[in-house]
């Protein structure tokens, strides 16, 4: 079975650029979180998608955040300004529906911003 | 809302040393509560989980028992080996949305 999939691995760019990074769940996956993981720290949910709908966004930066799952499938997470303190790893997350569930996670994107 | 609280680290150990890592947690209703590892350079992968009270999750030696009324679930391996030293991180997974919340991490360093 295919993991979950994202790219690219690595990310540099300087603050005030935009950046996007693309997730691609594990197949017939429901739900699909992307988590922010500053280093030495745990990861932080930002959003989480059923479907193609968001059930969570709360930690979510909307002034400089977006992201969007169409069609249920594959999500993209961007940042647009960006900034120093968005250097991180952005981690993507897919599981079956349900409490019980694992979630498997994606090699993730570590973002350097200088 | 829902949080996690796991021992801080970092954690340093021979080799064949009983390990405990502690965790509680605070959470409506009632959570599905796991353990994940991050091996150096890898991503996040499960080690156990337990899913209602008095469960007890075990895999590779590691085991968590889900305590309901100290609201905790320990890790615990008798006898830590080299390959064991990574970051582990105490998770819940609940809510009416079954979101999945991580504590900070406890970074493991075993020594022959």
């Amino acid at each position: 079975e295919a993991g979950v999939a994202q790219s690219p691995r690595y990310k540099i760019i300087e603050k005030r650029q935009s950046v996007a990074f693309w997730c691609n769940p594990i197949s017939g996956h429901a739900t699909l979180y992307w988590y922010q993981q500053i280093l030495g720290q745990g990861p932080k949910l930002l959003i989480q998608f059923q479907n193609n709908g968001v059930v969570d966004d709360s930690q979510l930066p909307k002034d400089r955040f977006s992201a969007e799952r169409l069609k249920g499938v594959d999500s993209t997470l961007k940042i647009q300004p960006a900034k120093l303190e968005d250097s991180a790893v952005y981690l993507c997350a897919s599981t079956l529906q349900g409490p019980n569930t694992e979630a498997f996670f994606g090699q993730g994107t570590r973002l350097t911003v200088v | 809302g829902d949080s996690v609280t796991q021992m801080e680290g970092p954690v340093t150990l021979s080799e064949e040393a009983f390990l405990t890592i502690n965790c509680t947690y605070t959470a409506t209703g009632y959570p599905s509560l796991f353990w994940y590892v991050q091996y150096p350079g890898e991503g996040l992968q499960l080690l156990l989980k337990a899913t209602k009270a008095d469960d007890k999750g075990s895999n590779k030696g590691f085991e968590a028992t889900y305590r309901k009324e100290t609201t905790s679930f320990h890790l615990e391996k008798g006898s830590v080996q080299v390959s064991d030293s990574a970051v582990y991180f105490c998770a819940l997974r609940g809510g009416s949305n079954y979101k999945l919340t991580f504590g900070k991490g406890t970074l493991l360093t075993v020594n022959p």
